[in-house]
C-alpha cells in the first residue's frame, strides 16, 4: 500500500484567498489524483498529475482556478484560488500504486470551509 | 466509462452477513470491478476487484455474475466499524482515475 500524508488537515479561509494543499506520498508513484468532494457529495475528479507534465483537467475544472505542481514522484500540491463558499468541500489526494497491482489508494482529505 | 448503479442505502444488523449489489450492464470486457469504501470522516479505502472470477481477501468477497453485469460485494460478519459509503466503480484500465459513482450507505444497527 502507500501512505498519504495532506496538509492542511483542515482549515478555515477567507473569501478571495488561496490555499495550498499539499500531498506527501511515501513511496515514488507515478500518477496522482486530486479529488473535490462537496458536502454530503460523492467524490468528483478534478484532475490528474503526472511527474514531469502539465496536470490534466477534468470537464469544470480549470488551471487558473485549480493549479497543481508535481515537482517529484512523491509530491504534489493543490491550490485553491480565489476562494469562494462554493470551494468549501474535501479535497483529496490519491495515487496509483503499481507495486500494489494498480491499486489506487487515498489521503484522509483536506476540510476546507470558506467564509 | 461504463455506469454501475447500486442502492442508495441499506441496513444490516451486527454480526450478519451484508450483501451489497452492484448492477452494471453496459460493462465492457476489459472492465475491472472495484469497490472502494468511505468510512465517516476519511479518505476512500480499497475493499476488493476483480474481472471475471469471485474473489476473497480479508476484507471482503467479490461474487461476479457469470455475464459481469451484476456484481455483490459480500461482508462475512458485518462490525458497527464497517458503517460506511460503499462504491461500486468500473476501472478499464490500471493507468485511469477511479470515477465515482454516489455508492450504497450502509447503516450497522448493534
Amino acid at each position: 500500500s502507500a501512505v498519504i500524508s495532506q496538509k492542511p488537515s483542515r482549515d478555515i479561509c477567507q473569501r478571495g484567498t488561496s490555499l495550498t494543499i499539499q500531498c506527501q506520498v511515501d513511496s515514488q508513484v507515478t500518477m496522482m489524483f486530486w479529488y473535490r468532494q462537496q458536502p454530503g457529495q460523492s467524490l468528483t475528479l478534478i484532475a490528474t498529475a503526472n511527474q514531469g507534465s502539465e496536470a490534466t483537467y477534468e470537464s469544470g475544472f480549470v488551471i487558473d482556478k485549480f493549479p497543481i505542481s508535481r515537482p517529484n514522484l512523491t509530491f504534489s500540491t493543490l491550490t485553491v484560488s480565489n476562494m469562494s463558499p462554493e470551494d468549501s468541500s474535501i479535497y483529496l489526494c490519491s495515487v496509483l500504486n503499481r507495486g500494489s497491482g494498480n491499486t489506487i489508494y487515498f489521503g484522509e482529505g483536506s476540510w476546507l470551509t470558506v467564509v | 466509462d461504463a455506469k454501475t448503479t447500486q442502492p442508495n442505502s441499506m441496513e444490516s444488523n451486527e454480526e450478519e452477513p451484508v450483501h451489497l449489489p452492484c448492477n452494471h450492464s453496459t460493462i465492457s470486457g476489459t472492465d475491472y470491478i472495484h469497490w472502494y469504501r468511505q468510512l465517516p470522516s476519511q479518505g476512500p479505502e480499497y475493499v476488493i476487484h476483480g474481472l471475471t472470477s469471485n474473489v476473497n481477501n480479508r476484507m471482503a468477497s467479490l461474487a461476479i455474475a457469470e455475464d459481469r453485469k451484476s456484481s455483490t460485494l459480500i461482508l462475512h460478519r458485518a462490525t458497527l466499524r464497517d458503517a460506511a459509503v460503499y462504491y461500486c466503480i468500473l476501472r478499464y484500465s490500471g493507468n485511469t482515475p477511479l470515477v465515482f459513482g454516489k455508492g450504497t450507505r450502509l447503516s450497522v444497527i448493534a
